[in-house]
């Protein structure tokens, strides 16, 4: 079976530090991969999506940045933090037998002082 | 583009009393509805989905169909519990290898 990891669970950063959050899927291949970010009592905001190794979309621009180095394996990152850049983290995947249907992580929540 | 519209919340509900969540949406084409459940401080779960007219997906007691003539998906359930306390979200996905579209989110609290 397919399981996705996010992690760390929970980071608390200053203002102006980098980021680099994590999420790795395990049992399938050549997954599509997403980022989403959930403010505090708000919606989905999709930051990133990638259909392949290299292949990054971007939906909103800002802070941050996606890289995508293996199959299975999505980056978030930052160079600068901004404090505007709290939030509930999560990741996605889709594909094989279940193409069009989205599974998320666990998530990570992100706290910038 | 295509687009979803989810009741505003929060909805706030006695144990047992029975649940609706409106859900519309607007697509080119012939999309695939889902509902999603996020759990505090947890991420979205798939909760039940359909991929054409008059399906109805189910899951834990949870029922919606896709309406076709009406654009429509609209979750329910007859009793709802405590532990159905969370936000549940509407989405639609249309063609392969692009983003889910999302609806805001209803909030649903269930007091004893």
């Amino acid at each position: 079976s397919q399981t996705i990891h996010q992690w760390p669970a929970t980071l608390v950063q200053p203002v102006g530090s980098p980021l680099s959050l994590e999420c790795t899927v395990e049992g399938t291949s050549n997954p599509n991969l997403y980022w989403y970010r959930q403010a505090a009592g708000r919606g989905l905001q999709l930051l990133f999506y990638s259909v392949g190794i290299g292949q990054i979309s971007s939906e909103v621009p800002q802070n941050l940045s996606a890289s995508r180095p293996q199959d299975r394996q999505f980056i978030l990152s930052s160079k600068k933090l901004l404090l505007s850049d709290s939030g509930f983290y999560l990741c996605a995947w889709e594909g094989g037998r279940t193409a069009g249907t989205q599974y998320f992580g666990p998530g990570t929540r992100l706290l910038v002082l | 583009g295509d687009s979803v519209t989810q009741m505003e919340g929060p909805v706030t509900l006695s144990e047992e009393a029975f649940l609706t969540i409106n859900c519309t949406y607007t697509a080119t084409g012939y999309p695939s509805l889902f509902w999603y459940v996020q759990y505090p401080g947890e991420g979205l779960q798939l909760l039940l989905k359909a991929t054409k007219a008059d399906d109805k997906g189910s899951n834990k007691g949870f029922e919606a169909t896709y309406r076709k003539e009406t654009t429509s998906f609209h979750l329910e359930k007859g009793s709802v519990q405590v532990s159905d306390s969370a936000v549940y979200f509407c989405a639609l996905s249309t063609l392969g290898n692009t983003p889910l579209v999302f609806g805001k989110g209803t909030r649903l609290s269930v007091i004893a």
